[in-house]
């Protein structure tokens, strides 16, 4: 199984500040395809995960373009380039090239 | 629009079953295929499996083998999630999640509730 780690596991940031999550695989996440399914989510209490980034730097539809991803092979990173009130909660990142599916132990956003 | 919707909450005794659903709509449901992933109180996101909306085909995660199946209703669109043979452990959020190289659409969770 290809385990996903993130750290840091909490990140306190000041509002209009950025902040940034490191992501690696324990292997390359480049598929045959030549695609590389590395995605993001963003999860607040009581609902469920959302989207925000999918193939290391794809925004979904919606998603405000402060969040950026990056990487390649088996470092990825999200960056927020001015924290929001909104943003807090936990952000995961999560593989799709191989089954298992697996996701990062989950990286906690709060305000300072 | 895509929506996943699923079944309410449920509360089940040690040993018992339980099966959730996964409604689809808002795009073409053999195009696509549905994990389930698990959130336990407190805890991340635990991916359960996968299955196929256009052939069946399933991937399920090596602890679960032999106590969870997938099933898909193309006339409903429709996919389930049956987990056996239950323990406190189980207790958990239930997530159906389209997956075609991402987690794109999720539903809103199922909480069951494993208790005696």
């Amino acid at each position: 199984d290809i385990v996903m780690t993130q750290t840091p596991l909490s990140s306190p940031v000041t509002l209009g500040q950025p902040a940034s999550i490191s992501c690696r695989s324990s292997q390359s996440l480049v598929h045959s395809d030549g695609n590389t399914y590395l995605s993001w989510l963003h999860q607040r209490p009581g609902q469920p995960p959302r989207p925000l980034i999918y193939k290391i730097s794809n925004r979904f539809s919606g998603v405000p373009d402060r969040f950026s991803g990056s990487g390649a092979g088996t470092d990825f990173t999200l960056k927020i380039s001015r924290v929001e009130a909104e943003d807090v909660g936990v952000y995961y990142c999560t593989q799709a090239t191989q089954f298992p599916r697996t996701f990062g132990q989950g990286t906690k956003l709060e305000i300072k | 629009q895509v929506q996943l919707v699923q079944s309410g909450a449920e509360v089940k005794k040690p040993g018992a079953s339980v099966k959730v659903s996964c409604k689809a709509s808002g795009y073409t449901f053999t195009s696509y295929g549905i994990s389930w992933v698990r959130q336990a109180p407190g805890q991340g996101l635990e991916w359960m499996g996968w299955i196929s909306a256009y052939n069946g085909n399933t991937d399920y995660a090596q602890k679960l083998q032999g106590r969870v199946t997938m099933t898909t209703d193309t006339s409903t669109t429709t996919v389930y999630m049956e987990l056996r043979s239950l323990i406190s452990d189980d207790t958990a959020v239930y997530y159906c999640a389209r997956d075609l190289g991402s987690f794109d659409y999720w539903g809103q969770g199922t909480l069951v509730t494993v208790s005696s």
